[in-house]
């Protein structure tokens, strides 16, 4: 079955610095893996997603993600953290062709000033 | 425009009352979900309609009834509401052609159940 998982509940950093989500995943076949975000009382936002080609894509809000199928992972990065980034950030896997979305129990981002 | 609107957006109510939520999306999408988080705000998928035909059913107590008249919209209707039923409930939606098919939400009704 598929998984997902974020090893870190929550992330503290100091405003500037760089940053670095984990997440790990459970899939016997080419997953398609996203990454969205959080905000306090609102929906999820994707951040960037992952189906295929080049294994570094970028996201808004200057994040990327590289994907390392040998480690099975799609971790989160973004160089230069600012304080409106404090958030949930959620990992997520799916299928080709089908529409079950499997997510992590999520990171909470906090930044300092 | 907002693509996936839910109604209403909070929701306070008794043990044993029933209630319902909306939920709408003009993004043109064929599929609809219904996703509980819970207060350590993992996410569950509870249901997925795709062309108003019901494709995923997870282990929801049937006091929860999805209703899709049409793609575009997908109802939750909660009957005989418990205290384990205070949530949040996101809508989603999306595209089951084509090379993306990521999920859009909406912003989500808390549901307090007193």
């Amino acid at each position: 079955a598929q998984s997902v998982t974020q090893p870190d509940i929550h992330i503290t950093v100091s405003e500037g610095a760089s940053l670095e989500l984990r997440c790990n995943y459970s899939y016997g076949a080419t997953p398609y893996l996203f990454w969205y975000v959080q905000s306090p009382g609102q929906g999820l936002q994707l951040l960037l997603k992952y189906f295929s080609g080049d294994t570094l894509v970028q996201g808004i809000k200057g994040f990327e993600a590289e994907f390392k199928r040998s480690q099975s992972s799609f971790n989160l990065r973004k160089p230069s953290v600012h304080w409106s980034d404090a958030a949930e950030y959620f990992c997520a896997v799916k299928r080709y062709n089908f529409n079950k979305f499997y997510f992590g129990s999520g990171t909470k981002l906090n930044v300092k000033p | 425009d907002t693509a996936v609107s839910q109604t209403p957006k909070y929701l306070v109510t008794q043990m044993g009352n029933d209630k319902s939520i909306k939920c709408e999306q003009n993004l043109g999408h064929d599929t609809m979900y219904w996703y509980k988080q819970d207060s350590k705000k993992f996410l569950k998928i509870m249901f997925s309609y795709n062309n108003k035909e019901l494709i995923i059913n997870e282990t929801v107590p049937n006091r929860f009834s999805p209703k899709s008249p049409d793609k575009a919209h997908l109802n939750l209707h909660i009957n005989s509401l418990e205290l384990g039923d205070s949530a949040v409930y996101f809508c989603a939606s999306s595209s089951s052609g084509g090379n993306t098919g990521e999920l859009f939400f909406g912003e989500g009704s808390r549901l307090t159940v007193l």
